[in-house]
């Protein structure tokens, strides 16, 4: 079993619903990062929580501790916010253990 | 500012050939990641750098996998002696200095190296 896991693996959804990516981990963490992957392998930096709540624009994560669960939610989805999107943690290290990511399509 | 670069973008061999990948992290950045992406997967750890002192490489799959950061700034990946199962992205990621044994700081990419192996 993964020390990190995510759901679903695949969303296709229609632009302006609402969107919402899951991560379980299984390992003491010491922070969650919320990362997206375009087509050509580049990965961007969306989140870096240790407790509560963030939002960036359309944008929002959330983790529960207690419960070691993350959620990251777009609100008014846009073709433009296709892509993969990965979960990953510091447990306690500095290299980050990845869930397998979760590919995102919006169609218009 | 510029980012993080890897080159080159692409690098098609065959097998038993040499490889060597290099990273330029951002500037003043003091450590360095190496991960490995096989095609559908999410990334996996091969090596952390902090400035030029290998902290771990608890994730390098074989001694054919080598990485160095001489001079605590520019690092290069190499494999030898490629295999198949070799093929992947391989990604670096830079992050500035961290607070506190249990801080972090956000990573930042590169675009990553497609290595294919024939």
């Amino acid at each position: 079993k993964n020390e990190v896991e995510q759901s679903p693996q695949n969303l296709t959804a229609q632009e302006g619903e609402f969107i919402t990516i899951n991560c379980s981990y299984s390992v003491g963490i010491s922070a969650l990062h919320w990362l997206q992957q375009h087509p050509g392998g580049g990965i961007v930096s969306l989140f870096m929580l240790s407790s509560g709540k963030k939002k960036h624009g359309r944008l929002i994560a959330t983790i529960n501790i207690q419960e070691k669960h993350s959620s990251l939610h777009i609100t008014a989805s846009h073709p433009r916010d296709s892509a993969v999107y990965i979960c990953a943690v510091n447990s306690g290290a500095q290299k980050l253990v990845f869930g397998q990511g979760t590919r995102l399509t919006i169609n218009p | 500012g510029a980012g993080v670069s890897q080159s080159p973008r692409y690098k098609v061999a065959k097998r038993g050939q040499d490889v060597a990948l290099r990273c330029d992290p951002i500037s003043g950045h003091v450590s360095l990641f190496w991960y490995q992406q096989a095609l559908g997967q999410g990334p996996e750890f091969l090596t952390y750098f902090q400035n030029e002192a290998q902290l771990d490489k608890s994730g390098l799959p074989s001694d054919r996998f080598f990485a160095e950061r001489p001079e605590g700034s520019v690092s290069t990946l190499k494999i030898q002696r490629t295999q198949q199962e070799d093929s992947a992205v391989y990604l670096c990621a830079s992050s500035d200095r961290d607070r506190g044994p249990t801080s972090n700081q956000p990573q930042h990419f590169g675009d990553g190296t497609r290595l294919s192996i024939l």
